[in-house]
C-alpha cells in the first residue's frame, strides 16, 4: 500500500537560509498535518490542511509558512533558518471522514549550520 | 486543553523481562481517541495502536497489550518477554473528535533492553 512520501528525506542548510519541505500523502487522503520533533523532544504540531484550506495551526514560528496544492500535497517552506530550526519534521495524513489514525512520512531531518 | 503525561523518561530492563509504559492524559472532549506510537533509533513513527474513547475493552497483539481505564485516564502499554529489538522511544499521543484532530503527544519513554 502507498505511505506518504517526503522529501528531502535530509536537507542541510545554513543560518538565514531558506528550505521547502514536501509532503505527498496517501491517495485520497484530504488532510495533511506536519509536526516538528526536536532532538530529544516529542513531535509538535505545526499546522494542518483539509481539502487545500489551513484548518488548524500550532506553535509555527511566523517565518514558516505551509500550503497544500490542487493534488494534495503539501509544501512547508521555512525563511531565516535559525540553529533551533534543527530538527525532524514529519508529515502526516489521514481521511476526515476515516478511523482517526494519522499515517506518518518518514521524516525529513534538518540540520541548520 | 488536551495534556498527555508520560512519567517515565527511561527505563532500562534485561531482555525477557516484562515491561509497562504508563500514559495518562487530560482532556475535555467526550469523545477522544488514543495512541501509541514507536520510534526507533532511525527515526520514523510507527503505529502500535488505536484506542477510541467509548472502547474500554483491553487489546492483546502478540507480546503487546494495553490497558485502558477511563476512571484512571490512563492507557498503559505493556511488553511482555521484551526483546532488543523493543528498543526505542515510546509515544503516547490523544486526539479529539472536533476540528482537525491534531495529535498531542506525551513526552516519550526511552526503553531499552539490554541483552
Amino acid at each position: 500500500a502507498a505511505g506518504v512520501i517526503q522529501s528531502p528525506r535530509h536537507l542541510i542548510k545554513e543560518k538565514r537560509e531558506t528550505a521547502t519541505l514536501k509532503c505527498y500523502p496517501i491517495p485520497r487522503h484530504d488532510t495533511v498535518y506536519w509536526y516538528q520533533q526536536g532532538p530529544g523532544q516529542d513531535p509538535q504540531f505545526l499546522i494542518s490542511f483539509y481539502e487545500k484550506m489551513q484548518s488548524d495551526k500550532g506553535s509555527i514560528p511566523d517565518r514558516f509558512s505551509a500550503q497544500q496544492f490542487s493534488d494534495y500535497h503539501s509544501e512547508l517552506n521555512m525563511s531565516s533558518l535559525e540553529l533551533g530550526d534543527s530538527a525532524l519534521y514529519f508529515c502526516a495524513s489521514t481521511l476526515r471522514t476515516g478511523n482517526h489514525e494519522q499515517y506518518f512520512g518518514p521524516g525529513t531531518r534538518l540540520t541548520v549550520t | 486543553a488536551q495534556k498527555v503525561t508520560q512519567a517515565q523518561t527511561e527505563i532500562s530492563v534485561v531482555e525477557k523481562e516484562d515491561v509497562t509504559l504508563d500514559c495518562v492524559y487530560e482532556t475535555r472532549d467526550t469523545t477522544y481517541y488514543l495512541f501509541w506510537y514507536k520510534q526507533p533509533p532511525s527515526g520514523e513513527l510507527v503505529f502500535l495502536i488505536r484506542r477510541n474513547s467509548f472502547d474500554e475493552q483491553n487489546e492483546i497483539s502478540g507480546r503487546y497489550s494495553w490497558n485502558f481505564q477511563k476512571s484512571t485516564s490512563s492507557f498503559n502499554f505493556t511488553i511482555t518477554a521484551s526483546q532488543v529489538v523493543d528498543s526505542a522511544v515510546y509515544f503516547c499521543a490523544l486526539s479529539g473528535n472536533q476540528g482537525a484532530q491534531k495529535l498531542v503527544f506525551g513526552q516519550g519513554t526511552r526503553l531499552t533492553i539490554n541483552p
